[in-house]
């Protein structure tokens, strides 16, 4: 198994700015799931991808956006970046006979300033 | 909506000793999963234990176990013979049976085993 990877780990941006943070979900795993953790909080739902198509968003504005390509690595993208988006943005991989069981990545870590 | 919520911000217990951690959630689905994940420094989130609500038994891992009370909402996980590698945050999760697999997050506990 490949495991979840995440990239970049640590990224610092200026609020107004665009953010694209990537992920490569396990081998064989056919769904993504986004989650932004504030500190000190749980994970918040931000969308889910399911071969390709978003399969459920969470309370999180149209500047969230996300992508999944056909081998399942997964884009999300932040415009118009603001002081509250500072948070771990984690990554989260699934295949659907498990229902609930993700496999994580180790996140990244987004200043805005 | 589904909420999970826990009650004990922190916990510390002595390495080998028992310790149970609290969470209860709120939710008017008949079917669905409850879940405890762990998430060390590293900030990977880890799968602990999986709980189907349909099921009576009580699901266990290992060291890792839980009491599950379904008509109390109630859902605790309990780590017996602790080890220096369980310090960690760990959350408790609620997924609905149907859908897509959005998980809900308590606010977690901040475990330390002191050696």
């Amino acid at each position: 198994e490949t495991g979840v990877t995440q990239s970049p780990t640590h990224l610092i941006k200026t609020r107004g700015q665009q953010v694209t943070l990537r992920c490569s979900s396990q081998s064989g795993h056919n769904t993504v799931s986004w989650y932004q953790q504030a500190l000190g909080q749980g994970p918040q739902f931000i969308f889910q991808y399911y071969r390709e198509e978003e399969n459920g968003r969470g309370n999180f504005p149209p500047r969230f956006s996300g992508l999944q390509f056909p081998n399942y690595s997964s884009e999300l993208n932040v415009n118009a970046l603001e002081l509250d988006d500072s948070a771990l943005y984690l990554c989260a991989s699934s295949f659907s006979d498990r229902f609930g069981v993700h496999t994580f990545g180790s996140g990244t870590r987004l200043t805005v300033v | 909506a589904q909420t999970v919520t826990q009650s004990q911000p922190e916990m510390s217990v002595q390495e080998a000793e028992t310790v149970t951690l609290s969470c209860t959630y709120d939710t008017s689905e008949n079917n669905y999963y409850l879940f405890w994940y762990k998430q060390p420094p590293s900030r990977q989130m880890i799968l602990v234990i999986r709980q189907e609500a349909y099921k009576q038994q009580n699901a266990t891992e290992n060291r890792f176990s839980v009491n599950f009370q379904k008509a109390a909402k109630s859902f605790s996980l309990k780590i017996s013979d602790s080890q220096l590698g369980d310090t960690a945050m760990y959350f408790c999760a609620f997924s609905p049976n149907f859908g897509n697999e959005k998980l809900t997050f308590g606010t977690g506990t901040r475990l330390t085993i002191i050696p």
